[in-house]
Formats: C-alpha cells, sequence, structure tokens
C-alpha cells in the first residue's frame, strides 16, 4: 500500500503486480512532463514523457496518463520487477522569461519485494 | 554508463576549505545545469548555463561560485560552506533552453560532506 506523510512517500508492491505512482503538479501552464527513476547512489534516469497536448503515453511496461483538468499525472509499472525499486520524481517543464525551466515534484519511493 | 560525468564522487572538506566540483558532457548540449539535493528530498535547481553565460541563479548564496568554461565543462566552486550545505549535487545538460521544452540529462552526482 502507499504511506504519504511528512517523508517521503512509499509506495510498496509486489513482484509482478502493478505499481501506480501519482503526482500533483501546479503549473497549468506547463507544457511537459517527465518520469524520472533515481537508483541508490545514482543521478535521476528518464523514463518518459509526455506533452500537454496528449492524455496518455505508453513506453516498454511504463505508461504515463496526464489529465490537465485537475493537474494529476500517474506512471503505471506493468508487472513490477525489484530492479523497478527506486525513488521516482515527476517534472513539469514550463516557459519562464523565454526558456524551459523544470520543476520536480516531491517523489514517491518504490519498494517490490521478491 | 551516465553521459554526464561528475568528478569528485565523494568530498568531505571542512569549513574553511575551499574546493571545486566537476562535470563533463559531450553531447552537445548548450544548457548545463547544478542542483542540489537532500535525502529525500527533489533537486533543487540552483544555476543554469546557456551557451556557457549565465542565464538562471536561484538566489544561491555566494559560497558556491558556478564556471562554465567550455560548451563541454560545468564547475562548482567552494568555500567556507556549512554543515547544512552536505547534500548531493547534480550536474544535468540538454540540449539548448529555448528550442521547446525537452529532457535532462544527469550526472550520478558528488556526494559533498561539510565537517
Amino acid at each position: 500500500g502507499e504511506s504519504v506523510g511528512l517523508h517521503l512517500p512509499t509506495l510498496s508492491v509486489q513482484e509482478g503486480d502493478n505499481s501506480i505512482i501519482n503526482c500533483a503538479y501546479s503549473n497549468s501552464a506547463s507544457d511537459y512532463f517527465i518520469w524520472y527513476k533515481q537508483e541508490s547512489g545514482k543521478g535521476p534516469q528518464f523514463i518518459i514523457d509526455i506533452r500537454s497536448n496528449m492524455d496518455k503515453r505508453q513506453g516498454q511496461r511504463v505508461t504515463v496518463l496526464l489529465n490537465k483538468t485537475v493537474k494529476h499525472l500517474s506512471l503505471q509499472i506493468a508487472a513490477t520487477q525489484p530492479g523497478d525499486s527506486a525513488v521516482y520524481f515527476c517534472a513539469e517543464i514550463s516557459l519562464s522569461g523565454g526558456s524551459y525551466i523544470p520543476t520536480f515534484g516531491r517523489g514517491t519511493s518504490l519498494i517490490v519485494h521478491p | 554508463d551516465t553521459e554526464v560525468t561528475q568528478t569528485p564522487k565523494h568530498l568531505v572538506m571542512g569549513m574553511t576549505n575551499k574546493k571545486s566540483l566537476k562535470c563533463e558532457q559531450h553531447m552537445g548540449h548548450r544548457a548545463m545545469y547544478w542542483y542540489k539535493q537532500k535525502a529525500k528530498k527533489p533537486p533543487e535547481l540552483m544555476f543554469v548555463y546557456s551557451y556557457e553565460k549565465l542565464s538562471i541563479n536561484e538566489s544561491v548564496p555566494s559560497r558556491f561560485s558556478p564556471e562554465c568554461p567550455n560548451s563541454s565543462l560545468l564547475n562548482l566552486h567552494l568555500h567556507a560552506l556549512q554543515p547544512e550545505d552536505s547534500a548531493l549535487y547534480l550536474c544535468a545538460s540538454s540540449r539548448d533552453l529555448t528550442g521547446g521544452p525537452q529532457p535532462q540529462h544527469f550526472g550520478d552526482g558528488t556526494r559533498l560532506s561539510i565537517l
């Protein structure tokens, strides 16, 4: 299940289950959204992106859904594996002063139990 | 392997020391970024360079001094840091800042500890 509080939200799942990680963003004018995966001791790695004119995009085992009405983004991981254990961040990219600048969400720690 | 290389991987320094963090990319990217990341928190933007010029400074204290000697290199000079500056410092790059929204490529960071 998922726990949310003052600390990093954590989602614990069993290997083989599907995982859904959620993100609320703040700027309704954001053009572009990215999900990053950050493993322990590593920098964030790009997983999948979606533009604001789309509501769904699929990759290999991952799907991103965008609901602009409620400013909500989700990442679905199919058949979750132990190697998926990491912290997942969403980032929204918006135009500010002529530059496209990212703003990161607070992150969710995904723990996959074998 | 990451395409953005950061050195050193770990750094321990006293509050009176001067040190530098280095970042290198060879993807031809013209935007480079420094982020600070505390444990269990998202990366916080510090500085952005566009075509080797400082474009954004997110009100970072002057004890952090960025430098972009050429299009492939980005440095962060550190002087008189405080214990609360202990964090993971991430470098990132992207194609550019103005040619449309695009993802960033991150290095694996320098873990900095201030004694």
